[in-house]
């Protein structure tokens, strides 16, 4: 069965950091890995998607990479701002129908 | 409007009554799911669906239902309402091995 951790469980940064949030999953036959953010009582965002054949993914101040062999993916965000204050949740698509597996997610503050 | 829309978006319910959760997609996708969130426990499949001929159990099926009316709309009952489904209930769609999207969530409160 796919297990999916998240390091830190929470993580408080000033205005300006550079970060990284890791997620390691048991399983290395994966689909696709996905990054989303969520925000307190809403749905989620989805940030990045890296397909398994590809190594890493691009948007704005966000990076993610994947390394399937090791089981690990990091998101990167850089010069984070107080707006980028969220849970950050990272879940693996499985075979069989893009089935996701989260993990139980990063809960983000960016301090002024 | 959102790709993904659920309704209701709350709604407390007491314990024993048959509750419907729906949710419509615009997204032109085959592929819908239903999950679940409970603190601390990250979010669970319940059901999936490839196509309106096609559904699955997820992970916790248990205690629960779903209708693929057409290939824009799911739904998820809640046959005999207990309080540990109290929840937070998110209907996802995707194409293939693509990108997820997700609705903004039903907050169920079973009393």
């Amino acid at each position: 069965k796919q297990e999916v951790t998240q390091i830190p469980a929470a993580l408080s940064v000033p205005e300006g950091e550079n970060l990284v949030l890791n997620c390691s999953f048991t399983d290395s036959a994966i689909y696709n890995l996905q990054w989303f953010r969520q925000d307190p009582g809403k749905g989620l965002t989805s940030l990045l998607l890296i397909q398994s054949s590809q190594r890493e993914q691009t948007s704005g101040r966000l990076n993610a990479s994947l390394d399937k062999s090791s089981g690990r993916s990091t998101l990167y965000i850089a010069a984070s701002q107080p707006g980028d204050s969220a849970t950050y949740l990272c879940a693996v698509g499985m075979g069989g129908g893009n089935k996701l597996t989260f993990g139980t997610g990063t809960q983000l503050k960016v301090e002024l | 409007d959102a790709d993904v829309t659920q309704t209701p978006r709350n709604r407390i319910t007491k314990t024993g009554k048959r509750i419907m959760l729906e949710c419509s997609q615009t997204k032109g996708h085959d592929r819908m799911y239903w999950y679940r969130q409970d603190p601390g426990l990250g979010l669970r499949l319940i059901y999936y669906s490839f196509d309106v001929k096609d559904i699955n159990k997820g992970e916790i099926s248990d205690g629960y239902s779903v209708s693929r009316q057409a290939q824009a709309k799911f739904s998820l009952s809640l046959e005999s309402a207990i309080p540990n489904q109290t929840a937070l209930y998110f209907c996802a769609t995707s194409g293939g091995a693509a990108e997820a999207f997700f609705g903004q969530g039903t907050r169920l409160t079973v009393v």
